[in-house]
Order: structure tokens, then C-alpha cells, then sequence
């Protein structure tokens, strides 16, 4: 069973809006979230990760929420761009390599 | 960097036969995973090899599935016999952990696209 649970399963969006992707987990002894993007034909790209003692990291147009006692994340695009057109997985894991991935998150953004 | 370089990117074989897929890791990078990836069970980490070593194999999913590390810039990952239901998007990644504590990123190869007919 996957230990990281990832909705919605796909999303569009217009130019200029914005994307939020949901995640959540039961196990408390996870330490790391990263966010990985995929192309098609590609493989996952480390998009963006928090620790649970921040509640929120930004970096550009993409941003982390976290909220530790409801165990669960969130990824925010801002501005969706075409560029952002990808499958977004969320991920978590205990230590320093074990990641449970999420199920993903395939994302259209329309011109 | 070539980044993590996978070979093949496809592969078509018949049920039986038996599939190797290799993998060179980022110089210099000191852990690496073999993940697979399809539509039903999403991304599974198969194995993970620390310094050349295998760490934790809990992921490989039967006894036909082995894989080696040689050293530190070659990895396979065999199945023997290959079955129709190991078709699948083979991925690669290898990463720098160089304390027991850090938070590394995985790099990610472009994977091998696996079609047992």
C-alpha cells in the first residue's frame, strides 16, 4: 500500500493560475518531502523538499506547505507557466534514501 | 556532467528471457537506487547500494530479480526469468551521502523502458 497518498490524480489549469497538488501520510517518523517533477521520457527531477520543522518553503514560483499535525503537504504552482506541464510526485521518507513516492499528479497548463 | 546514464532505453523481449540493465552513476556519487515505475503501483524502490554495498533490497520484488555493483561507476539489474508483468520504466538514480544524516538529492537516468511480450 502506498504510504503516501497524492491527489488530485490530474489538473488543468489556465496560463497564469494556480496549481495546488495535496498530499498525506500516516507515518510520523517521516523527516524529509520532496517534491519531484517529471517530463515524459524523463526521469524525476528533485524539484523542491522541506523538513517537518519548517512550515513552508518557497522557491521561485513554487511553494511547500506543511502542516505536520494534520500529516499533510501541499505544492503550490504560482503562475503556471506551459514550461510547468509535467507529472508532480510528492514524496517522504525516514533517514537519509528510503522515499515512498506518491501515486502523482499529472498537470496541463493551457495557453 | 552526463548526469546518471542508463543503457538501454528500450527493451522488447520475450517472456523468459533474460533482460540486464545497466547503469553508470554521477562520478564521484556514492549511493545508488534502482527504482521501477508503473501506471498500477507508481514508483517502488527496488534496491539501494551504499559505497558499492547493498543496503537495502526489500523492494526486489522476487528471486528473479538480482542486481550488482560492481563498483562505483557501474551498476545491473538482471531479471531472469523476464515475465510480461515486469514490463515496466526501469529508472536509475544515484546520489552523494556522505554523512548518515544529510538529505541528499537523487539524480535520476532517463530509464529503461522494459516490454516483456
Amino acid at each position: 500500500q502506498q504510504q503516501v497518498k497524492q491527489s488530485p490524480q490530474s489538473l488543468i489549469v489556465q496560463k497564469g493560475g494556480i496549481s495546488i497538488i495535496n498530499c498525506a501520510y500516516e507515518n510520523t517518523a517521516f523527516d524529509y518531502f520532496p517534491w519531484y517533477q517529471q517530463f515524459p521520457g524523463k526521469g524525476p527531477a528533485l524539484l523542491i523538499a522541506i523538513r517537518p520543522d519548517v512550515s513552508e518553503k518557497k522557491e521561485g514560483r513554487f511553494t511547500i506547505s506543511f502542516n505536520k499535525s494534520a500529516k499533510q503537504f501541499s505544492l503550490h504552482i504560482m503562475d503556471s507557466q506551459p514550461g510547468d506541464s509535467a507529472t508532480y510526485f510528492c514524496a517522504a521518507s525516514i533517514g537519509v534514501y528510503k522515499l515512498s513516492f506518491g501515486a502523482g499528479t499529472t498537470v496541463t497548463v493551457r495557453a | 556532467d552526463a548526469g546518471v546514464i542508463q543503457s538501454p532505453r528500450h527493451e522488447v523481449t520475450e517472456m523468459g528471457q533474460e533482460v540486464t540493465l545497466r547503469c553508470k552513476p554521477i562520478s564521484g556519487h556514492n549511493s545508488l537506487f534502482w527504482y521501477r515505475q508503473t501506471m498500477m503501483r507508481g514508483l517502488e524502490l527496488l534496491i539501494y547500494f551504499n559505497n558499492n554495498v547493498p543496503i537495502d533490497d526489500s523492494g526486489m520484488p522476487e528471486d528473479r530479480f538480482s542486481a550488482k555493483m560492481p563498483n562505483a561507476s557501474f551498476s545491473t539489474l538482471k531479471i531472469q526469468p523476464s515475465e510480461p508483468r515486469d514490463s515496466a520504466v526501469y529508472f536509475c538514480a544515484s546520489s552523494s551521502q556522505l554523512l548518515i544524516s544529510s538529505y541528499n538529492e537523487q539524480f535520476f537516468g532517463p530509464g529503461t523502458r522494459l516490454t516483456v511480450l
